[in-house]
């Protein structure tokens, strides 16, 4: 069965560019939570998916940070204007569905923000 | 808000020894409580967790222990191998939420053979 998988594995961009990285869950996996971990500190939440709609997007930084999943399926995280402070590995993680399920990570996207 | 400490931030042992990770949190209403470990290049994956009406869970070498009270949770690792080398985090389910994980910063586990 294929994991997490996330797209594109690095990005490096300027300041005011636009950038999107992509989230594809576990099939079935009607949960899927993005993260991000800034350099040297703790992982940090975002939001929260089920199925298409956002359960909680109370982690989410700004307005600059726009997360959707069409058709409950992949999900995308645009970031734009991209800011300095937004470098960091940004993970995405599904589960199944109900609570408190265990959540499986995908290897993450690297962004840096020149 | 509300947040996970975790400590120590680095662990160095010698193979064989012990290691021990400790968590404490804040949300009293947290109720599930998971640990992950991450090696260099790769992504974080779960090691152990344990539910909050549960006191100790054990799986080989790895142990991790729950005190509610106390709102303190332990990662035990005995028998430690150069594999084990990679940072842990523990993590705590946001009260009420359905899943959303406070996480620790992380401590960096080195076993030298």
């Amino acid at each position: 069965e294929a994991g997490v998988t996330q797209f594109p594995s690095h990005s490096v961009i300027e300041k005011g560019q636009t950038v999107t990285l992509r989230c594809d869950p576990i099939s079935g996996h009607d949960n899927l939570y993005w993260y991000r971990r800034v350099m040297g500190k703790e992982i940090k939440f975002l939001l929260h998916f089920v199925k298409e709609s956002k359960q909680d997007e109370s982690g989410m930084p700004n307005n600059r940070f726009l997360a959707e999943r069409t058709g409950g399926t992949y999900s995308t995280l645009k970031v734009q204007p991209a800011e300095l402070e937004d470098s960091g590995v940004y993970f995405c993680a599904s589960s199944i569905s109900g609570t408190r399920g265990e959540q499986f990570f995908g290897p993450g996207t690297r962004l840096t923000v020149l | 808000g509300e947040n996970v400490e975790q400590h120590p931030s680095t662990l160095s042992v010698q193979e064989g020894d012990s290691a021990v990770i400790k968590c404490t949190y804040s949300d009293s209403a947290s109720n599930y409580f998971p640990w992950y470990k991450q090696e260099l290049g790769k992504r974080p994956q779960l090691i152990i967790d344990i539910r909050s009406n549960v006191g100790e869970k054990k799986d080989q070498r790895i142990a991790v222990t729950l005190n509610k009270t106390a709102k303190h949770f332990s990662l035990h690792i005995t028998e430690t191998q150069p594999e084990d080398s990679a940072v842990y985090f523990c993590a705590a389910t946001l009260g009420g939420s359905q899943g959303n994980l406070i996480f620790g910063k992380g401590t960096k586990l080195s076993v030298k053979p």
